[in-house]
């Protein structure tokens, strides 16, 4: 198996535009998580699903946060409109029963 | 309030020697605790998952350990590696929605 994958790796972005970040998880797990990583804050979680199902939200920081999951093996996370704030490091992770696989993280930088 | 507190912030070590990363938790109800390693550049890898019960938990020259009488944790690391340069992060399961909340790291550098 690949393990999760994440595009894009690097994105760089104008504040206002709309960015997209994605997430392939590992084939057979049943929970995805987002996270946003910088050197202030750590690693926070966004968002998490179960069986495709969002189950908790409470990390997203606001509206211009979204995240989707169509299928069992893709899911994206959308800022719109895009701040420099949300200069970070992103994370997708796949998670099997107590055990979480991180992807390689997508460097997003808004101008 | 539930946090997760790691010390030192960072350490500088020689190739070869040992050390020690602590963490300290105030999350309630406890569930799990685990330490992931983050090499730069990359996301973080899974070391081990201590549940309530278990009181040490090894993975080659990783071993973590977990009082949850104190709420303490540590990882230690035995002979060093230069590889072995990374940020150690603990997670802590747990709190009323059972969710993981993070410390923000030990960056370890081992040097030759």
């Amino acid at each position: 198996d690949a393990g999760v994958i994440q595009s894009p790796r690097h994105e760089v972005t104008e504040m206002g535009q709309e960015v997209t970040l994605r997430c392939k998880p590992i084939s057979g797990h049943n929970s995805l998580f987002w996270y946003r990583q910088t050197m202030m804050r750590g690693l926070e979680l966004l968002i998490y699903f179960n069986n495709n199902v969002p189950i908790d939200d409470s990390g997203m920081p606001e509206d211009r946060f979204s995240a989707k999951m169509p299928n069992a093996s893709f899911s994206t996370l959308k800022i719109q409109p895009s701040e420099p704030r949300d200069s970070a490091v992103y994370f997708c992770a796949s998670g099997y029963y107590n055990e979480q696989f991180f992807g390689p993280g997508t460097r997003l930088t808004v101008l | 309030k539930n946090q997760v507190e790691q010390s030192p912030q960072s350490l500088i070590i020689l190739e070869g020697k040992n050390c020690t990363l602590q963490c300290n938790y105030t999350v309630s109800p406890f569930s799990n605790l685990r330490w992931y390693k983050q090499d730069t550049g990359r996301g973080p890898v899974s070391l081990t998952i201590m549940t309530f019960s278990e009181n040490t938990k090894s993975n080659g020259r990783y071993t973590a350990t977990l009082d949850a009488d104190t709420k303490q944790s540590s990882l230690h690391i035995t002979a060093s590696q230069l590889s072995d340069s990374a940020s150690y992060i603990c997670v802590v399961g747990g709190g009323a929605t059972n969710k993981l909340i993070f410390g923000t790291g030990t960056l370890l550098a081992v040097q030759p």
